[in-house]
């Protein structure tokens, strides 16, 4: 089983369409979560951190659930510029362990 | 506009060839990463340095060697590499290890291994 699990996509969405992805967890002991961003052939980014009473950034809205050790993002009004490849990632015993990814094309 | 950036950014190499990935962050940082990113998979974390000591080595072959002079610079020396090496490889830093903090990453290189 993978530790951090996401559906790849892709996801394909009209502009100002909600968007929402989801990532599941292994490792129960894991204590921080992330979402990062990354385009394409660029470096992954951090969008915003998730903390166990749902946070929200704007647009962007994360959700954690320690006892299905699942976390969602959402997005609403997306934007052209939203299209990317979206990472869940885990912090556990020290380390930051990265999903696959689950791509997003938002379209005009 | 990074304060992690990386040299080169695109490496071709033959299979015999010695080459090294330099890294650098400005940021004041004490921890530093090496990670490998291949097509459609997770990022790998290679190596990483807490306060220019290698802290973990995640079963890394030999033919990948780093170094790590200072808590600003970052090193991967390569030799004799392997086609399925070719792969993004992503430096990174952050203020301390362990800290569930968020690390800042370089543009990474490109490397393609002939």
């Amino acid at each position: 089983r993978k530790e951090v699990e996401q559906d790849p996509g892709p996801f394909n969405v009209p502009e100002g369409a909600t968007v929402a992805f989801n990532c599941t967890y292994s490792n129960s002991a894991s204590q921080s979560f992330f979402w990062y961003r990354q385009d394409c052939r660029k470096e992954p980014k951090l969008l915003m951190s998730v903390y166990s009473s749902g946070n929200e950034d704007g647009r962007f809205t994360a959700q954690l659930n320690r006892a299905s050790q699942y976390i969602s993002l959402l997005i609403r009004d997306s934007k052209l510029s939203d299209s990317a490849t979206y990472l869940c990632v885990v912090n556990a015993e020290r380390q930051l362990t990265f999903g696959s990814g689950t791509q997003l094309t938002v379209l005009p | 506009e990074t304060g992690v950036t990386q040299t080169p950014r695109h490496l071709v190499m033959g299979m015999t060839n010695k080459k090294s990935l330099k890294c650098e962050q400005h940021l004041g940082h004490n921890a530093m990463y090496w990670y490998k990113q291949s097509a459609k998979k997770p990022l790998e974390l290679m190596f990483v340095y807490n306060f220019k000591e290698q802290t973990e080595n995640n079963s890394v072959p030999s033919r990948f060697s780093p170094e790590c002079p200072n808590s600003s610079h970052l090193f991967l020396h390569l030799h004799t590499l392997q086609p399925e090496d070719s792969a993004l490889y992503l430096c990174a830093s952050s203020p301390q290890r362990g800290v569930p903090i968020e690390q800042y990453f370089g543009p990474g290189t490109r490397l393609t291994v002939t």
